[in-house]
């Protein structure tokens, strides 16, 4: 079965803490993508990242960063220095190349709220 | 600008309203999709459209009806709706529908059945 958790229904941290959000996924496939989506309040979902399951290497963009590992089935998320505009919904999903009709399957959601 | 947009924003109707709700993309992608989002819920997937055909139907109600006239448009008719219908409704839109494309989405259409 397919399956994407993000135990942390809500995050609440004061500006400039790190903070990670985690996310642990379940697949029999073994080429599948990973992905992390953004939510602000204005609505739409703004995609992060990528990553396929035959690369490991930890992604760094600014602030932002994701470890990967496969031996524990995780894709974490960490924000350092959060701001206060990091407030958002965060969404993993996980899709399988051999399904071929496509399917994302996502997380609940985690939502971040930053405090100034 | 997310290159995604849909009209409108927000809409109310009644159970026995016909409304449709729009999506336009301007990323010269292939594949279109309509998501709902209700609260604590996962993210589900209703339609998928490939070069204006439908590849995806996860048992989506009758009372849904997507049609996508061209590779840049796609519509999501409704019509004898019930309250749990309420949710955020998605467009998003990808190169194409393979697992491995990212998606690129709009603000959502906020409707509430009455």
């Amino acid at each position: 079965a397919q399956k994407v958790t993000q135990a942390q229904t809500e995050i609440s941290v004061v500006e400039k803490e790190d903070v990670t959000l985690d996310c642990v996924y379940e697949t029999r496939d073994t080429t599948y993508y990973l992905f992390w989506y953004k939510q602000p309040p204005s609505g739409e979902l703004v995609f992060l990242i990528r990553r396929n399951s035959f690369d490991e290497q930890n992604e760094i963009s600014g602030r932002y960063s994701w470890n990967f590992q496969k031996s524990t089935s995780s894709f974490n998320f960490t924000i350092t220095a959060s701001q206060v505009v990091d407030s958002a919904v965060y969404f993993c999903a996980l899709s399988e190349a051999a399904d071929s009709n496509y399917q994302l399957i996502w997380g609940a959601g985690t939502k971040l709220i930053i405090k100034p | 600008e997310t290159g995604v947009t849909q009209t409108p924003r927000h809409l109310v109707m009644g159970m026995t309203n016909k409304k449709s709700l729009k999506c336009e993309q301007h990323l010269g992608h292939n594949a279109m999709y309509w998501y709902k989002q209700s609260a604590k819920k996962p993210l589900e997937l209703m339609f998928v459209y490939s070069l204006e055909e439908r590849v995806e139907n996860n048992s989506v109600p009758s009372r849904f009806s997507p049609e996508c006239p061209n590779s840049s448009h796609l519509f999501l008719h409704l019509h004898t709706l019930q309250p749990e219908d309420s949710a955020l409704y998605l467009c998003a839109s990808s190169q194409d529908f393979k697992g491995n494309t990212e998606a690129f989405f709009g603000q959502g259409t906020r409707l509430t059945v009455v």
